[in-house]
């Protein structure tokens, strides 16, 4: 069925540590996707997003990856840092007569001083 | 400041009152949509609008409606809510579909 999950409902690492959040998808006509951040109190923020027709994408200190054989994207997020500490969404497009966007549950990310 | 931006941010009331959540964008953007965010099921689409005057269903629709007359507007109707609607509201734009949304910062329904 459509559906974007996660591997993990929460992650804790260190300060100064490399985080990767995993989330898998299950529709195989998706042609897009994209990581949110949210804050406590806020609305998801764009993070960083990627098109099906690649298969990594680098930014600033985060660098999504995908790998349509097993359905499965990640975020990695170098030298995590306190500001880090929020919750991440993967979403996923596809388009259904119109696009929709599928939210996986998300991951809280707790970086330790 | 380009930005999406939704009144109320709280808003307590009873079974059956009408209300209207609003949301506007400055950014010009084509696409607008409504997410509800409850615990343990992540963000899930009310409606989505592509375009002035387009409006369709997205995964939970019933109980609400709403409304494109205008490309910067995108408002959310609940004309008679109920206790199963307290929920965290998110309206969202990008300029395009199939592109990044811009989130608001949410509002906050208790219905009682």
């Amino acid at each position: 069925g459509e559906s974007v999950g996660l591997h993990l409902p929460t992650l804790s690492v260190q300060e100064g540590d490399n985080s990767i959040i995993n989330c898998a998808y299950s529709n195989s006509a998706s042609d897009y996707f994209i990581w949110y951040k949210q804050e406590s109190g806020k609305g998801p923020q764009f993070i960083i997003d990627i098109r099906s027709n690649m298969d990594k994408r680098q930014g600033q200190r985060v660098t999504v990856l995908l790998n349509k054989t097993v359905k499965h994207l990640s975020l990695q997020i170098a030298a995590t840092q306190p500001g880090d500490s929020a919750v991440y969404f993967c979403a996923e497009n596809l388009y259904t007569g119109g696009f929709k966007t599928i939210f996986g549950a998300g991951t809280r990310l707790f970086v330790k001083a | 400041e380009a930005q999406v931006t939704q009144n109320p941010r709280y808003l307590i009331t009873v079974t059956g009152k009408k209300l209207t959540v609003t949301c506007s964008q400055n950014m010009n953007h084509e696409y607008m949509s409504w997410y509800r965010q409850d615990p343990g099921l992540g963000l899930r689409q009310i409606y989505y609008s592509m375009n002035v005057e387009v409006t369709d269903k997205g995964d939970v629709p019933e109980g609400y409606k709403v409304s494109r007359k205008e490309k910067r507007n995108f408002p959310l109707i609940l004309e008679s809510p109920s206790p199963n609607q307290t929920s965290l509201y998110f309206c969202a734009s990008s300029l395009l579909t199939n592109e990044k949304l811009f989130f608001g910062s949410g509002t906050q329904l208790s219905v009682l």
